[in-house]
């Protein structure tokens, strides 16, 4: 069964103090992982897809990182606007006929002025 | 462009009552899925249809169902609702299957 676990579940960081989000995943095979961003009493944000070991990605002030166990999403230099509880998925290999995303239970970041 | 709409956004019913709910993907996108968002359970695939056809379904008893319509557009039928369905349902569509774009979600209360 594919497993996802998210640390730490909530982070406080002052504005300007760079972090890092963890996202520790076992499944059978890798298809992709998935990042986003969810707001209160919104829907998820889609932010980045990894598909492989030693791929990065980034986006403004976010940079996403993948291993063969886990990913790390990358705060530099974090801002206000990006309080948000941030929610990394997989969907595994054999999900070839389908998608199934199975997510964990996040990380809720507060980034005070 | 339109992202994906779901309608109601507030629902409350009682106890064995049922309920529907819609979704609109994005235009062009044949994938639309399902999930269930608790405080304790995190995000929950329920099923996913593509082309009208149920493609994949998760572990949810069979008072969770669906359907798809030729435009896309699908809905969700949740019967005999118990407390513990309480919850946001979100829908995502996907045209490629690399991003699923979500839509708000449906808050369901039920008392």
């Amino acid at each position: 069964e594919d497993q996802v676990t998210q640390s730490p579940e909530a982070l406080r960081l002052q504005e300007g103090e760079s972090s890092s989000l963890n996202c520790s995943y076992t499944v059978s095979g890798l298809r992709g992982l998935f990042w986003y961003r969810q707001d209160p009493g919104k829907g998820p944000e889609f932010l980045f897809t990894l598909y492989s070991a030693g791929e990065e990605k980034e986006k403004e002030r976010l940079k996403a990182t993948l291993t063969k166990k886990e990913s790390f999403l990358h705060i530099t230099a974090p801002k206000p606007e990006d309080s948000a509880t941030y929610l990394c998925a997989v969907q595994a290999l054999e999900e070839t006929s389908g998608s199934r995303l199975t997510f964990g239970e996040g990380t809720q970041l507060t980034v005070n002025p | 462009k339109a992202g994906v709409t779901q309608t109601p956004r507030y629902l409350i019913k009682t106890r064995g009552q049922q309920v529907t709910l819609s979704c609109s993907p994005i235009s062009g996108h044949r994938s639309v899925s399902w999930y269930q968002q608790t405080p304790g359970q995190g995000l929950q695939f329920l099923f996913e249809y593509f082309s009208e056809t149920q493609r994949n379904k998760g572990n949810f008893p069979g008072r969770f169902s669906g359907r798809q319509f030729s435009n896309s557009r699908s809905e969700m039928n949740v019967s005999t609702l118990e407390l513990g369905d309480s919850a946001l349902y979100l829908c995502a569509s996907s045209f490629t299957g690399h991003s699923y774009t979500f839509g708000s979600g449906t808050r369901l209360t039920v008392v």
